[in-house]
C-alpha cells in the first residue's frame, strides 16, 4: 500500500517570497515521486518528477524538490513565487506500477 | 502532438440518460486512465487500461462502464448516474504502464441532475 500525505491545505505567500510545499508519503516498495500542478478548470500537469538517480529535481520554472528517503519527504520549493504561481499543488507517488495516489493538494495563493 | 483531448468539456444529465466520455492521444503512449475528482478533493483512480487491456478497476459501481476501443482511444459509459456522481472526469494516458509520468486532459466536468 501507499499513501500521500500533505499536511497544509493551503499556502499563502507573499509574491518574490519563498515557498516550501510539504509532502510525505509512505510505500513498502521503491517509489517514484511526483509533484503535479492543477489550474481552475484544467486537468493535471506533471512539474516535477523523482524515479532514481540525483535526489535534487528541478523543473523548468524554477521549481524544485528533493527526494529524502529517510525522511519519505518530498517537499517542493521555489525561492521567489510570482502571481502564475498561484494552484493547486498535488504530491504523488507510484509504486513502479500502474496506480498513482495523490496526496490530498495544496493551494498555494500568492499575494501580490 | 503531446496532448490527451477529452469530450465533451461540459454535460449536464439526467439520472435515467446514457452519455459517453470520449479521450483520445496520439502519442503512442500504451496505458490510459480514468480519474474522477471531486471539487477541492485529489483524482481518485478509477480505471487502468494496458495494451488496450482492462488492468486495473478500482471498484468502481456498474453505472461506469469504460471502453478502450484501440492503442488512442478511451470511452467512459455513463448510465444511470446518481447525483453523487457530478464531478470532474480525467483522462491521462502514460508511455508505459509502470506508473511514470501522467499526460492529463483537462476534463469534462460532469453534472448529473
Amino acid at each position: 500500500a501507499q499513501s500521500v500525505t500533505q499536511l497544509d491545505s493551503q499556502v499563502p505567500v507573499f509574491e518574490e517570497a519563498p515557498v516550501e510545499l510539504r509532502c510525505n508519503y509512505s510505500s513498502s516498495v521503491s517509489v517514484y515521486l511526483f509533484w503535479y500542478v492543477q489550474y481552475p478548470n484544467q486537468g493535471l500537469q506533471l512539474l516535477l518528477k523523482y524515479l532514481s538517480g540525483s535526489t535534487l529535481v528541478k523543473s523548468i520554472n524554477g521549481f524544485e524538490a528533493e527526494f529524502n528517503k529517510s525522511q519519505t519527504s518530498f517537499h517542493l520549493r521555489k525561492p521567489s513565487v510570482h502571481i502564475s504561481d498561484t494552484a493547486e499543488y498535488f504530491c504523488a507517488v507510484s509504486g513502479g506500477y500502474q496506480k498513482v495516489t495523490f496526496g490530498t493538494g495544496t493551494k498555494l495563493q500568492v499575494i501580490p | 502532438d503531446t496532448e490527451v483531448t477529452q469530450t465533451p468539456k461540459h454535460l449536464v444529465m439526467g439520472m435515467t440518460n446514457k452519455k459517453s466520455l470520449k479521450c483520445e492521444q496520439h502519442m503512442g503512449h500504451r496505458a490510459m486512465y480514468w480519474y474522477k475528482q471531486k471539487a477541492k478533493k485529489p483524482p481518485e483512480l478509477m480505471f487502468v487500461y494496458s495494451y488496450e487491456k482492462l488492468s486495473i478497476n478500482e471498484s468502481v459501481p456498474s453505472r461506469f462502464s469504460p471502453e478502450c476501443p484501440n492503442s488512442s482511444l478511451l470511452n467512459l459509459h455513463l448510465h444511470a448516474l446518481q447525483p453523487e456522481d457530478s464531478a470532474l472526469y480525467l483522462c491521462a494516458s502514460s508511455r508505459e504502464d509502470r506508473g511514470e509520468k501522467l499526460f492529463f486532459g483537462s476534463g469534462t466536468q460532469l453534472s448529473v441532475l
